[in-house]
Order: structure tokens, then sequence, then C-alpha cells
């Protein structure tokens, strides 16, 4: 089972529309998780972090479901400008030090 | 000012260059990454250096040499490389521990 698996998508959707995406991790002593938006031949950039309680910023919130080893990413509203690759990223202890592994991505493109 | 600068931005080498690329972070953080990112593949953690030590090498072709003087600046030094390296290279910087890590712009690599 591979470290971090998303659904690769595309996800298409048209404006206005809810959207969400899944992660699924396989280190259950993984400590922290993150979401990262990543444009076309651009790097990532941090979009949130996910907390254990969930948390909401704007149109997104993000959930983690131990119990599962899964977290989400909601998007409501959706906006032309939400187009883009979200990386899940999970932060797990392997070897001397902890390491930030990146799933592949889900496409999200968001039509008029 | 971005928070961590990779130069240069795009790089053609032939297979006998030796070429180096430049990272650095302004953010205050103590720990840097370099990933490479292929095209259809999730990032790759190639070289984790915490407090300016090296703690991960992901198994790295030692064709692939990382150097980090201080904390604030990291490079990669690239020889007889093959075509299959090519790839968008980025840099990261974090606070060690389980925190988000901020992405440099990365530096697109053709091996030709």
């Amino acid at each position: 089972r591979k470290e971090v698996e998303q659904d690769p998508g595309p996800f298409n959707v048209p404006e206005g529309a809810t959207v969400a995406f899944n992660c699924t991790y396989s280190n259950s002593a993984s400590q922290s998780f993150f979401w990262y938006r990543q444009d076309c031949r651009k790097e990532p950039k941090l979009l949130m972090s996910v907390y254990s309680s969930g948390n909401e910023d704007g149109r997104f919130t993000a959930q983690l479901n131990r119990a599962s080893q899964y977290i989400s990413l909601l998007i409501r509203d959706s906006k032309l400008s939400d187009s883009a690759t979200y990386l899940c990223a999970v932060f797990g202890y392997g070897g001397s030090q902890g390491n930030l592994i990146f799933g592949k991505g889900t496409k999200l493109s968001v039509k008029p | 000012e971005t928070g961590v600068t990779q130069t240069p931005r795009h790089l053609v080498m032939g297979m006998t260059n030796k070429k180096s690329l430049k990272c650095e972070q302004h953010l205050g953080h103590n720990a840097m990454y370099w990933y490479k990112q292929s095209a259809k593949k999730p990032l790759e953690l190639m070289f984790v250096y915490s407090l300016e030590e090296r703690v991960e090498n992901n198994s790295v072709p030692s064709r692939f040499s990382p150097e980090c003087p201080n904390s604030s600046h990291l490079f990669l030094h690239l020889h007889t490389l093959q075509p299959e390296d090519s790839a968008l290279y980025l840099c990261a910087s974090s606070h060690t521990g389980n925190t988000e890590a901020f992405f440099g712009q990365g530096t697109r690599l053709t091996v030709v």
C-alpha cells in the first residue's frame, strides 16, 4: 500500500459546485496533515493544515479521520480560480527524521 | 520577497556537465529539503537537512550531491546526469518537527 494515496481525478465541476477530495495514509503514527495547492508548472503552496477537530477557512473545510486514516478537503461554491492540483501531505516518521510525504495530487477543473 | 528562493529557474545541461542548484530561505527555518517532481509521479523526497546536518538520503544516486553550508542555504550539485533525471527540483524549508513546509519556485531541469 502506498504511503499517501489520492484519486488523481480529474474532477470536472461547474462553477458554484461543491467538491470533496479524500486522501488516505498508511502510517497510523502520522502526526500532521496538510493540503497544498499546485498550479500548472508552479510550486506547491500550503492551502491549510488539517487538525483533529477539523478546520475551515472560507469556502474550504478540512477534516481528519484517524480511525480510518484519511483526510478530506471540501470546497464549496467552486470558482474558476480553484482549478489546480490539490496535494495532500502527511508528516510521518521513518528513519531518523520525520518526513513530509505527498500524494500524487487530485486535479480539479472548474468550468464556467 | 518570496520566503524560499531557487536559482536558476530553468536549466538545460548535457550528460557530461556539472551544475549546481541553489536554494535560499528567509523564513528562519532550521530544516531544508530537496524534492524531485517528475510527470505523473508524486513529489519524491531526496534529501533532508536539519540544523545543517543531513538526516535523510532517500536512496538518491550519487550523481546528486547536496550541500548545506548554513541553515539558510542549500545546494544540489549535479554531475553526469541521465535524461531520466529531467524533472522539476523543488527546495522546501520548515521548522524541525511535524510542521508544514514552504516551497521555492523550483528549477526545471532538462538533461540532454
